[in-house]
C-alpha cells in the first residue's frame, strides 16, 4: 500500500503571508494527487486535482504542484476564510484504492 | 444544484450489521461512479470504497474487505453501504462522495455525511 506524509502536522501565519504544505508518497504516483480543504463541521472541498489543476470556481490564491513521490500545496497569500485542514490524497488505478494523508492544520497567527 | 444525502448513521452493538443510504440529486447519477469516504472522531479521511457507474465494478479498503457491500440503485439515484460484521474501530462519520467529471478519483461532490457509532 502506498502512505502519505504531509508536512507540517500545523502552522500558523499571518493574513497575507505564502504558506506551503508538502505531502510525500512512498512510491511514485505519477501526478495522481488531489489537494482538499475541509473546515469544522464540514465536509472536505476538492481544491487542487492531479498535483496541479485548480478545481472550477477555487480561487487562484491556491495552487499544487510535483509529480512522482513529492508534492506541494501554495497558498500565495493566506486569507482568514482559509483556515481548515488540508489534506492531500493519492490514488491509483492497479489495483483501485486511495489513500489521504494526515492533514495539515492552518491557523492564523 | 447537486446533492448527496447521507442516511442510516446510528449507535450499534461490535458485531452488529447497519445501511447507510445516499441519495443523489442535481446530476446524472449514472454517470459518475460513486465513493464512500470516513472520518473517525477527531481523525482524518479514509476511503471506504468505490462503485463503477454501473455497479459492475466494486473495490474496498483492505479495512473493511469482505464486512462491507457497496451497491446502487441507478433507478433510484441511489447509493448503499452495507456493513457487517461491525467493530468498534469502523465508528466514523461516512461521507458519499461523487467522482469529478474532471478527473476519477476527485471527488467534487460530498454529502453532509452521517455517523455511525460502534459501541456496547
Amino acid at each position: 500500500d502506498i502512505q502519505m506524509t504531509q508536512s507540517p502536522s500545523s502552522l500558523s501565519a499571518s493574513v497575507g503571508d505564502r504558506v506551503t504544505i508538502t505531502c510525500q508518497a512512498s512510491q511514485d504516483i505519477s501526478n495522481y494527487l488531489n489537494w482538499y480543504q475541509q473546515k469544522p463541521g464540514k465536509a472536505p472541498k476538492l481544491l487542487i486535482y492531479d498535483a496541479s489543476n485548480l478545481e472550477t470556481g477555487v480561487p487562484s490564491r491556491f495552487s499544487g504542484s510535483g509529480s512522482g513521490t513529492d508534492f506541494t500545496f501554495t497558498i500565495s497569500s493566506l486569507q482568514p476564510e482559509d483556515i481548515a485542514t488540508y489534506y492531500c490524497q493519492q490514488y491509483d488505478n492497479l489495483p483501485p484504492e486511495s489513500t489521504f494523508g494526515p492533514g495539515t492544520k492552518v491557523d492564523i497567527k | 444544484e447537486v446533492q448527496l444525502v447521507e442516511s442510516g448513521g446510528v449507535v450499534v452493538q461490535p458485531g452488529g450489521s447497519l445501511r447507510l443510504s445516499c441519495a443523489a440529486s442535481g446530476f446524472t447519477f449514472d454517470d459518475y461512479t460513486m465513493h464512500w469516504v470516513r472520518q473517525a472522531p477527531g481523525k482524518g479521511l479514509e476511503w471506504v470504497s468505490l462503485i463503477s457507474w454501473d455497479g459492475g465494478s466494486t473495490y474496498y479498503a483492505d479495512s473493511v474487505k469482505g464486512r462491507f457491500t457497496i451497491s446502487r440503485d441507478n433507478s433510484k439515484n441511489s447509493l448503499y453501504l452495507q456493513m457487517n460484521s461491525l467493530r468498534t474501530e469502523d465508528t466514523a462519520l461516512y461521507y458519499c462522495a461523487k467522482d469529478s467529471a474532471s478527473s476519477s478519483w476527485s471527488f467534487d461532490y460530498w454529502g453532509q455525511g452521517t455517523l455511525v457509532t460502534v459501541s456496547s
